[in-house]
């Protein structure tokens, strides 16, 4: 498989559920990231992971959980969530190298409705 | 941090017609990308563009960053063209992606 993949790429949880999503990047990038794009709003940076440590914490609460445990992979484990963190959650990777062309190519997104 | 401004929020258009979109940011960046995203949410790229003029197709771009503005231009457009244009940049202050996103252009092309 090629580019950035999610999955799941739906999820309905409830608010006492714990679920994880992943991503996977099969380009050789060095950094990725994960988003949250509501209804109405724009894409909002969540985290980013450059050489595999966090470098960007976007004051996300503590009921997300982002785990980077190598280059290819990203997860973002999600617990005790609300309604309101019901929206489209992107991964995205990029090459993160001094003078070059840093283009962030993302996956197809988790659809995640919490009730 | 940066702000980022696009501009129209909407725009309808009937095929084979040109139209620009623009993105007026706040600071100097050194990442601007454009993307199309899909109406099942997939965020496509573009064009890497920080600054100078790039042409792919139908789609072209211009970044004029000492003004702190970038232009898309769709010509002929297509029903497929349809979806939501966002510009994003990066402050010149950062080095590993931080991507500031516009709000948008939802684009609606009519055949």
């Amino acid at each position: 498989e090629t580019g950035v993949t999610q999955t799941p790429r739906h999820l309905v949880m409830g608010m006492t559920n714990k679920k994880s999503l992943k991503c996977e990047q099969h380009l050789g990038h060095n950094a990725m990231y994960w988003y949250k794009q509501s209804a109405k709003k724009p894409l909002e940076l969540m985290f980013v992971y450059s050489l595999e440590e966090r470098v960007e914490n976007n004051s996300v609460p503590s009921r997300f959980s982002p785990e980077c445990p190598n280059s290819s992979h990203l997860f973002l484990h999600l617990h005790t969530l609300q309604p309101e963190d019901s929206a489209l959650y992107l991964c995205a990777s990029s090459q993160v190298t001094t003078g070059l062309e840093e283009t962030q190519y993302f996956g197809p997104g988790t659809r995640l409705l919490v009730l | 941090g940066i702000q980022v401004e696009q501009s129209p929020p909407d725009l309808i258009l009937q095929e084979g017609a040109n139209s620009t979109l623009r993105c007026n940011f706040s600071d100097s960046v050194n990442n601007l990308q454009w993307f199309h995203q899909n109406p099942w949410g997939q965020l496509i790229n573009l064009f890497y563009i920080p600054s100078g003029t790039k042409q792919n197709g139908r789609l072209s771009a211009t970044t004029v960053a000492t003004e702190r503005y970038s232009l898309l231009y769709i010509s002929s457009s297509q029903t497929t063209d349809s979806g939501v244009y966002f510009c994003a940049v990066e402050g010149g202050g950062t080095s590993y992606g931080k991507l500031t996103f516009g709000q948008g252009t939802i684009l609606t092309v009519h055949p």
